[in-house]
């Protein structure tokens, strides 16, 4: 079975800095996909970034963006220009990508608790 | 694109009774779509997977009789708690499989239930 790890629960930054926080996983697959999510204290899960393993390019949305690390599965994500909205809990999520009924189900970190200091 | 509701967002009933939360996909069709738990300052608990016109399948621990679960259409599904008792009281969440992107959970806003 797959785990995701995130060694940190809680995690600050001054606002406009940057920060990584991380997380690794375990699994015997060679094909997946890697999430981050944000839950703000709405409680509403936002889709942060997306990762496919078998790409090498690390993928980018706007401020954030991944350090993949197949080899070390290490998966962490930096936000740069932290901004107050970026305060959450953020949630590494690992999802198998052979296609079979059962294989869609997401393997959830347990959250680091980022706060933007201002 | 792929936004994800849920109805009602927030529930209070008395123990002994049903409630059901309905999930729904607003702009697009989801095949599967997921039912979660979420206890405070927890990470989220898959509860079971629905898919569109057959049976649930639950996680282990999951009591198939007590957290009842329909998925009669592409863009809806209901989670409906009978006999609900206060352990009962937690945040649900559900998810949807965006079709084109079948790798991707959207999730909704989250229901919040507590049983007095």
């Amino acid at each position: 079975a797959q785990t995701v790890t995130q060694s940190q629960p809680e995690m600050s930054v001054q606002e406009a800095e940057t920060v990584t926080l991380s997380c690794t996983y375990d699994t015997s697959e060679s094909d997946y996909y890697l999430f981050w999510y944000k839950q703000p204290p709405s409680r509403q899960m936002i889709l942060v970034i997306r990762q496919e393993a078998y790409k090498q390019q690390n993928a980018t949305e706007n401020r954030f963006s991944v350090n993949f690390q197949k080899a070390a599965k290490s998966f962490s994500l930096k936000i740069s220009d932290s901004q107050l909205g970026d305060a959450a809990m953020y949630f590494c999520a690992y999802r198998s990508a052979i296609s079979n009924f059962g294989n869609e189900k997401l393997t959830f970190g347990t959250g680091t608790r980022l706060t933007i200091i201002p | 694109g792929a936004v994800v509701s849920q109805h009602p967002s927030w529930v209070i009933c008395k123990s002994g009774t049903s409630v059901k939360i309905e999930c729904r996909s607003l702009d697009f069709q989801a095949t599967t779509m997921f039912w979660y738990r979420q206890f405070p300052k927890q990470s989220l608990m898959l509860m079971a997977t629905s898919n569109e016109g057959s049976k649930a399948t639950y996680e282990q621990g999951v009591e198939k009789d007590k957290f009842l679960i329909n998925h009669a259409s592409l863009t809806l599904s209901t989670l409906t708690v009978t006999s609900a008792h206060p352990e009962d009281s937690s945040f649900y969440i559900c998810s949807a499989l965006l079709e084109a992107l079948t790798d991707t959970q959207y999730f909704g806003p989250g229901t919040r239930l507590t049983v007095l």
